[in-house]
């Protein structure tokens, strides 16, 4: 079985900040790592995703993630926050290929609050 | 546009009157699946449909139903809805997992929102 854990619920942080948002796993066997946002009053929206290759994941608006295999996380950052980043964010994990389901398991998500 | 399709967006019943929340993909993708969002739970997975007429359950199940006669469609069904399935609902679709790496990424719709009274 996987699960999914996101350390912080809530990050409040100043506009041109920087933010990490840290999301550990725990899995029996190797799987696709992915982030995605949730900006207010919307569906989700995929921010990056590590599926093999180099650990250092490079998504939209500035976002770049870190697989590290022996720490078993998949943290989130990005060097100077906007206004516009406010929004909720979903660490998720999905097991090898052709494993049934394609199921997505996700962490509980951590808001992001962006202070001018 | 590729795009999920959720209807309604929003919806207040009441305890026992069944209700259908649609989803439509223009992606021809193979895969769809239904998930729920509660606060601090993040999104746990309901059913999932690999194919036509291919359906099976995911984590919590219990008080849902769905059909795949289409592929395009994959509408979640609440026969008698009660209060706990108050809830922020979301359908994904992606191509067949395993067909690629990049198979295993999720399109999601909108949301609808559900509140059971």
């Amino acid at each position: 079985a996987q699960s999914v854990t996101q350390l912080d619920s809530q990050v409040p942080v100043f506009e041109e900040a920087p933010v990490e948002l840290r999301c550990n796993y725990s899995s029996s066997v190797s799987v696709y790592l992915f982030w995605y946002v949730q900006y207010p009053n919307q569906g989700l929206q995929l921010l990056l995703k590590y599926l093999s290759g180099s650990t250092l994941v490079k998504g939209i608006n500035g976002f770049e993630a870190e697989f590290n295999k022996s720490q078993t996380s998949f943290h989130l950052r990005k060097p100077s926050v906007h206004i516009s980043d406010t929004a909720e964010y979903f660490c998720a994990v999905s097991g090898p290929p052709k494993a049934a389901g394609n199921k997505l398991t996700f962490g509980g998500g951590t808001r992001v609050l962006v202070k001018p | 546009e590729a795009q999920v399709t959720q209807n309604p967006r929003y919806l207040i019943t009441v305890t026992g009157k069944k209700l259908t929340v649609t989803c439509s993909q223009n992606m021809n993708h193979e895969y769809m699946s239904w998930y729920r969002q509660d606060p601090g739970l993040g999104l746990r997975q309901i059913y999932y449909s690999m194919n036509v007429e291919v359906t099976d359950k995911g984590d919590v199940p219990e008080g849902y139903k769905v059909s795949r006669k289409e592929k395009r469609n994959f509408p979640l069904i609440l026969e008698s809805p009660s209060p706990n399935q108050t809830s922020l609902y979301f359908c994904a679709s992606s191509l067949l997992p395993g067909t690629y790496s990049g198979a295993n990424v999720l399109t999601f719709g909108a949301g609808s929102r559900l509140t059971v009274l």
